[in-house]
């Protein structure tokens, strides 16, 4: 199984401040990467496929890239409804597996 | 609106069984493949298993087989988790969402960029005595 190891677990921003998610596969993925927010209490919903593509009505302040097995989820400039949890999910092989999530927390 | 609702979740004791729905509308619920993911209390997310568009494939994670069956009807635009031999740790918010597909094409070969595009809100299954 691809094991997707997030770091940081949790972080925590203000208003306004650039924050970075990372996520790494345990063998090569390709782009084959999607990104989910979720929030208390509700599904999660999908922002990111392909590693850097921005699903339809995503604010342009997400993004995401790739480098080798690394990947980043990056929002420009933090907004108070971006605070979540983020999770990284592995979409090149069965059994489909996430990464463990990152809070993002109001400082 | 496309829309995806969940039902069946319950309180049962370990050992025994239960059946999942999840109700789709807003789409052409026979054109995509379906999954099922569950997230513990305080946890993340596992993908459980998924199905094709007509039911002929099927795949779920380790944990699962041989213990949960999903299923579908087209007729009924629904979706089914079959779970039987429930255990503590199968205590879970199931969603089910949809297979969405981004796909690339360059010198006649295409790549195919799975995701989970729609979710419904869950339901809550609850392993305990």
């Amino acid at each position: 199984d691809i094991q997707m190891t997030q770091s940081p677990s949790s972080l925590s921003a203000s208003v306004g401040d650039r924050v970075t998610i990372t996520c790494r596969a345990s063998q090569t993925i390709s782009n084959y990467l999607n990104w989910y927010q979720q929030k208390p209490g509700k599904p999660p919903k999908f922002l990111i496929y392909a590693a850097s593509n921005l699903q339809s009505g995503v604010p342009s302040r997400f993004s995401g890239s790739r480098s080798g097995t690394d990947f980043t989820l990056t929002i420009s400039t933090l907004q108070p409804e971006d605070f979540a949890t983020y999770y990284c999910q592995q979409s090149y092989s069965t059994p489909l597996t996430f990464g463990g999530g990152t809070k993002v927390e109001i400082k | 609106e496309v829309q995806l609702v969940e039902s069946g979740g319950d309180l049962v004791q370990p050992g025994g069984s239960l059946r999942l729905s999840c109700a789709a509308s807003g789409f052409t619920f026979s054109t995509y493949w379906m999954n099922w993911v569950r997230q513990a209390p305080g946890k993340g997310l596992e993908w459980v298993a998924n199905i094709n568009e007509d039911g002929g494939e099927r795949d779920s994670v380790d944990s699962v087989k041989g213990r949960f069956t999903i299923s579908r009807d087209n007729a009924k635009n629904s979706l089914y988790l079959q779970m039987d031999s429930l255990r503590a740790d199968d205590t879970a918010v199931y969603y089910c969402a949809r297979r969405g597909v981004f796909t690339t094409c360059y010198a006649g070969y295409c790549h195919y960029y799975y995701y989970m595009d729609v979710w419904g809100e869950g339901t809550t299954v609850t392993v305990s005595s």
